[in-house]
């Protein structure tokens, strides 16, 4: 069985920019999450879908952070513009359903805001 | 603000011997408990799951349930040096993970 894939693993960018990651659940797995994780921190949760639909955005900062999952399937996480604290690795992770707590976490994109 | 809290280490454990990992939690609400492992540089990766009180044991691992005491532990049999990492601890339905113990086992 396939993991979480997610793209980029690395990237680099300058204060004010944009940038978007791209995350493909584990098949099947009907819940995703994106989660921002800072050194020596632990990973905290900006958003999490069932199937297309947002059920918990309550930490994503949403005049500069946005997310779809537009087909249920895919999603994309956009930082626009970015600042210098979003440097963190951004963890994606999926579940079976909404009432499966049990996650499996994407390599994740390590980004860098210089 | 609920909150999840672990000693963050390092916590260094000869190879062998048993490690003993700590975690409390604030709400008293949650019924869902799990144990992450993560290496440095890399993601984390589901251990253990408990949801009622008591231990669950898998292999070399046994995972210990307190709700009164809001206390979950993580213990780790025969540690040997591939163990070394951050172990994270996460609590209820709408994960909340503690900052991470990091674990040295000792060759």
């Amino acid at each position: 069985e396939a993991g979480v894939a997610q793209s980029p693993r690395y990237k680099i960018i300058e204060k004010r920019q944009s940038v978007a990651f791209w995350c493909n659940p584990i098949s099947g797995h009907a819940t995703l999450y994106w989660y921002q994780q800072i050194l020596g921190q632990g990973p905290k949760l900006l958003i999490q879908f069932q199937n297309n639909g947002v059920v918990d955005d309550s930490q994503l900062p949403k005049d500069r952070f946005s997310a779809e999952r537009l087909k249920g399937v895919d999603s994309t996480l956009k930082i626009q513009p970015a600042k210098l604290e979003d440097s963190a690795v951004y963890l994606c992770a999926s579940s079976l359903s909404v009432s499966s707590y049990e996650q499996y976490f994407g390599p994740g994109t390590r980004l860098t805001v210089t | 603000q609920k909150e999840v809290e672990q000693n963050s280490g390092p916590l260094s454990v000869p190879e062998g011997a048993i490690a003993s990992l700590n975690c409390t939690y604030s709400d008293r609400g949650s019924q869902s408990f799990f144990w992450y492992r993560q290496y440095s540089g890399k993601s984390p990766e589901l251990i253990m799951s408990i949801y009622s009180n008591g231990d669950k044991e898998d292999g070399r691992f046994t995972a210990q349930l307190n709700k009164a005491s809001q206390y979950v532990s993580l213990l780790i049999r025969d540690s040997q040096p591939s163990d070394s990492a951050t172990y994270l601890c996460a609590v209820g339905d709408k994960i909340i993970f503690g900052k991470g113990t990091r674990l040295h086992i000792l060759p």
